[in-house]
């Protein structure tokens, strides 16, 4: 079945607490993204990747790190988590190319900063 | 890229069409609009795109007006399963011609028995 799927999707931790959110998508696309949503501010860009090494930052990418190592790979790192960074967390991918294009989105990750 | 403007909220009977208006009154030439929705706290879900011809398919309709400003999706006959978020969004490109996409809040479509 293709799909993108994100671990953990629910998460607990404390600030300062270096962790990772892993996203991996099944369908050979080029194009990922991270999402962060918050309530009253919608969908917001984090980073996103055109390609295998190559990756530029969304609308708000302070705080966040990005590696894209592996064309199904593109985990999310939280070096120093802090309370604002409690929100809900979507990976997207997408296929690649010039042309129109519509975004998958994996199923969510829940992240609490205390 | 172009920002979008929708309304924050609407409600539609069940059955009746429901028609989401999107404005995107500084559209370039070369983007094109998107329609997703997001139910509850689920990932959200493509609906449709288009650059400037109507388009249609299996989930709903996007008209678009001749000078791109504008757009509405529609869903013919709303069911309670179409409660939900819904997102219109320009894709632009970026210097580095990357795909950078900007999401709005949407418009909170309540389908009412």
């Amino acid at each position: 079945e293709a799909q993108v799927t994100q671990n953990p999707r629910y998460l607990i931790t404390v600030t300062g607490k270096k962790l990772t959110v892993t996203c991996s998508q099944n369908m050979n696309h080029e194009y990922m993204s991270w999402y962060r949503q918050d309530p009253g501010l919608g969908l917001r860009q984090i980073y996103y990747s055109m390609n295998v090494e190559v990756t530029d930052k969304g609308d708000v990418p302070e705080g966040y790190k990005v590696s894209r190592k592996e064309k199904r790979n593109f985990p999310l790192i939280l070096e120093s988590p802090s309370p604002n960074q409690t929100s809900l967390y979507f990976c997207a991918s997408s296929p690649s190319g010039t042309g129109t294009y519509e975004q998958y989105f994996g199923p969510g990750t829940r992240l609490t900063v205390t | 890229d172009a920002k979008t403007t929708q309304p924050p909220s609407m409600d539609c009977a069940e059955g009746r069409a429901a028609n989401l208006p999107c404005n995107h009154s500084t559209i370039s030439g070369n983007e094109y609009v998107y329609w997703y929705r997001q139910i509850h706290s689920q990932g959200p879900q493509y609906i449709i795109h288009g650059l400037k011809n109507n388009e249609t398919n299996e989930m709903a309709s996007l008209i678009i007006t001749e000078d791109r400003k504008s757009s509405t999706l529609i869903l013919p006959h709303a069911t309670l399963r179409d409660t939900a978020v819904y997102y219109c969004i320009v894709r632009g490109m970026n210097s580095g011609g990357y795909q950078k996409v900007t999401f709005g809040i949407g418009t909170k479509l309540q389908v009412i028995p």
